[in-house]
């Protein structure tokens, strides 16, 4: 089956711009999770969703956000972006159980912000 | 807060010698630990999980709650462990938030 895919995998936006990325979670998986990861910082988590409501969040401003779909896809917004959210955005899924499950990560979308 | 530490940002050893990756955690409750692998050009993967307390690709991790760690172990490095291997926890409840260690990256050379 197909793996998570994020789009677009490549962008450049400029200081104060806002983005938006796309994830679509593997085929049945309903909860989506997604993280930054810089050099500097390495891999952090932002928030989970899961049907439609935010489950979980992590230490990011308020111009970061995201939200689900009805069809598990996922999307996060940057607003006013700044030099430092230059980072390698990871879209994860996986099915809804609390213990054991497996967290399937996609190829990323990589931001540079000029 | 939970943290996940890995001491080492670079492991060198030859292939077939021993490979211990070091981690180390730091939470109050019962955590669920991880091993995540990245090779070079594809996506990060779960390599292995403590619960499931099995071997992947030669690879074993062996949880201790007195020391607060979980090191991953294999006896005979290969050419292609190369990667980036983290750590990472989570807790009850929160089977997708996870808290990753830096990384380490591991060289196997002939």
């Amino acid at each position: 089956k197909a793996g998570v895919t994020q789009t677009p995998r490549y962008l450049i936006k400029t200081r104060g711009q806002q983005v938006t990325l796309s994830c679509s979670p593997i085929s049945g998986h309903r909860s989506v999770s997604w993280y930054q990861q810089t050099p500097g910082q390495g891999l952090q988590f932002l928030f989970e969703y899961f049907s439609e409501t935010q489950r979980n969040k992590g230490n990011f401003p308020g111009r970061f956000s995201g939200r689900q779909f009805s069809n598990s896809r996922s999307e996060m917004n940057v607003s006013t972006l700044e030099l430092g959210d230059s980072a390698l955005y990871l879209c994860a899924s996986s099915l809804p159980r609390t213990g054991g499950n497996t967290i399937y990560f996609g190829e990323g979308s990589w931001l540079t912000v000029v | 807060a939970q943290r996940v530490t890995q001491p080492e940002k670079l492991l060198s050893v030859f292939k077939g010698a021993p490979v211990e990756l070091k981690c180390n955690y730091s939470y109050s409750g019962s955590p669920e630990l991880f091993w995540y692998v990245q090779y070079s050009r594809q996506r990060l993967q779960l390599l292995l999980r403590h619960i499931s307390r099995e071997s992947i690709k030669g690879f074993t991790a062996d949880l201790n709650k007195g020391e607060t760690s979980f090191h991953l172990k294999k006896p005979f490095a290969q050419e292609e462990d190369s990667a980036m291997y983290y750590c990472a926890l989570s807790y009850t409840g929160t089977a997708s938030k996870l808290t990753f260690g830096t990384g380490t990256r591991l060289q196997v050379t002939l």
